[in-house]
């Protein structure tokens, strides 16, 4: 079964501040993906990886940064979060082959003050 | 960018009832996949279906695939209240695309 550990699972941020969520995958994927849901909106892509050291910019990229170090790790950076990136937070890892299955973390609830 | 869409919006059936979840998608596939998510936890894949399929089958679970019409559905029979969840379709943004774009989800409630 594939594994897909996010930290922390709870976080509440102040307006302003910066907010690093953390993904880490045990499964060898090549892809990574970080997605947003929120009531209405489903999941909404906002940065996926292709392997380490590369970051793409998905469906709604502005007020994030992604960073993948390694194979394994994946982070989404808020440098100047904002009340309306109140959501949570999946990220998600996949084999790099056609029509891959995504197999998700657990999430990670942010509200940002 | 809303690839695909499921209808209805929600739903509730009594356990050993079955349901039908529609999806509609607006480009060329090779594949659909179904998701569910059960409150508090990530989506899972249930199904994958190419574009070569018409129908898929994963225990209680039938996907189905039309390309003419661009629409998929998942059916799911006798149901039980653990089916209680969110239904999701996903497509590729692209037949060369990384990108998993889901639609907004389906609500399922399954009442005892």
């Amino acid at each position: 079964e594939a594994a897909v550990t996010q930290s922390p699972r709870n976080k509440v941020a102040v307006t302003g501040g910066k907010v690093t969520l953390s993904c880490n995958q045990t499964n060898n994927h090549n892809n990574m993906y970080w997605y947003r849901q929120d009531t209405g909106h489903g999941l909404r892509l906002i940065h996926y990886s292709y392997g380490a050291g590369s970051t793409e910019k998905g469906d709604i990229p502005d007020g994030y940064k992604a960073s993948r170090p390694s194979q394994e790790n994946f982070s989404l950076i808020l440098e100047l979060a904002t009340p309306s990136q109140t959501s949570v937070y999946f990220c998600a890892s996949g084999p790099s082959v056609s029509q891959n299955t995504l197999y998700f973390g657990a999430g990670t609830r942010l509200s940002v003050l | 960018s809303q690839l695909a869409e499921e209808n209805p919006w929600a739903l509730s059936v009594h356990e050993g009832e079955s349901v039908t979840v529609n999806c509609s998608y607006k480009t060329s596939i090779t594949a659909l996949q179904w998701y569910r998510q059960k409150s508090g936890e990530g989506p899972a894949q249930l199904i994958l279906i190419r574009s070569n399929e018409r129908e898929k089958r994963n225990g209680r679970l039938r996907a189905t695939l039309d390309t003419s019409s661009q629409s998929s559905s998942l059916s799911i029979t006798a149901t039980r209240c653990e089916d209680t969840a969110v239904y999701f379709c996903a497509t590729f943004a692209s037949s060369g695309s990384w990108q998993l774009i889901f639609g907004s989800g389906t609500q399922l409630t399954v009442m005892p």
